[in-house]
């Protein structure tokens, strides 16, 4: 099966521009999940969608980040504006969504570079 | 909320040695603890994962131990080859509804030929 594609891979942009990021799921899987992956760190949960709906979004620092599932499908991230402290690679990751199915599969990110 | 300590940062053993990667929990709740591999540049895998009801579980040379009384959990790699090499992340969550893994720092395990 086609695995969960990400666009762009990779992204250098000055502090207080705007970037987005995409993100397509394996087909069929109901929950996606944006994590922030800092350099010599594990993901960081920022937000998850079940279909097109947020389970969790405590983590998102909603004053510049913003995401949306439209049709429960594809998702796009953004953040507006950058700050450096934002330069992080963003993994998408999908899971069926099942009672009792948890694993989740990665995208290859999105390296954000922020100068 | 659940925080994850993982230790060590990095281990170094050399070829057919074994490893072993630590990670404690705070949360008593939580119920299911995968581990991920990621490679240089590359995506992180699900290898292996163990839920609250079971004390131990093994595929081939990996294995992972949980010790809820504790709140630690384990992965074992015996017969370490070059090609292990990668940094190992644990999480843990509180499954059922929803499943919202907090992950650890990760460990970058180097194994020498």
């Amino acid at each position: 099966e086609a695995g969960v594609a990400q666009s762009p891979r990779y992204k250098i942009i000055e502090k207080r521009q705007s970037v987005a990021f995409w993100c397509n799921p394996i087909s069929g899987h109901a929950t996606l999940y944006w994590y922030q992956q800092i350099l010599g760190q594990g993901p960081k949960l920022l937000i998850q969608f079940q279909n097109n709906g947020v389970v969790d979004d405590s983590q998102l620092p909603k004053d510049r980040f913003s995401a949306e599932r439209l049709k429960g499908v594809d998702s796009t991230l953004k953040i507006q504006p950058a700050k450096l402290e934002d330069s992080a690679v963003y993994l998408c990751a999908s899971s069926l969504g099942l009672a009792d199915t948890y694993e989740q599969y990665f995208g290859p990110g999105t390296r954000l570079t922020v100068t | 909320g659940e925080n994850v300590e993982q230790h060590p940062s990095t281990l170094s053993v050399q070829e057919g040695d074994s490893a072993v990667i630590k990670c404690t929990y705070s949360d008593s709740a939580s119920n299911y603890f995968p581990w991920y591999k990621q490679e240089l540049g590359k995506r992180p895998q699900l290898i292996i994962d163990i839920r609250s009801n079971v004390g131990e579980k093994k595929d081939q040379r990996i294995a992972v131990t949980l010790n809820k009384t504790a709140k630690h959990f384990s992965l074992h790699i015996t017969e370490t080859q070059p090609e292990d090499s990668a940094v190992y992340f644990c999480a843990a969550s509180l499954a059922g509804g929803s499943y919202i893994p907090t992950f650890g720092r990760g460990t970058s395990l180097i194994v020498h030929p």
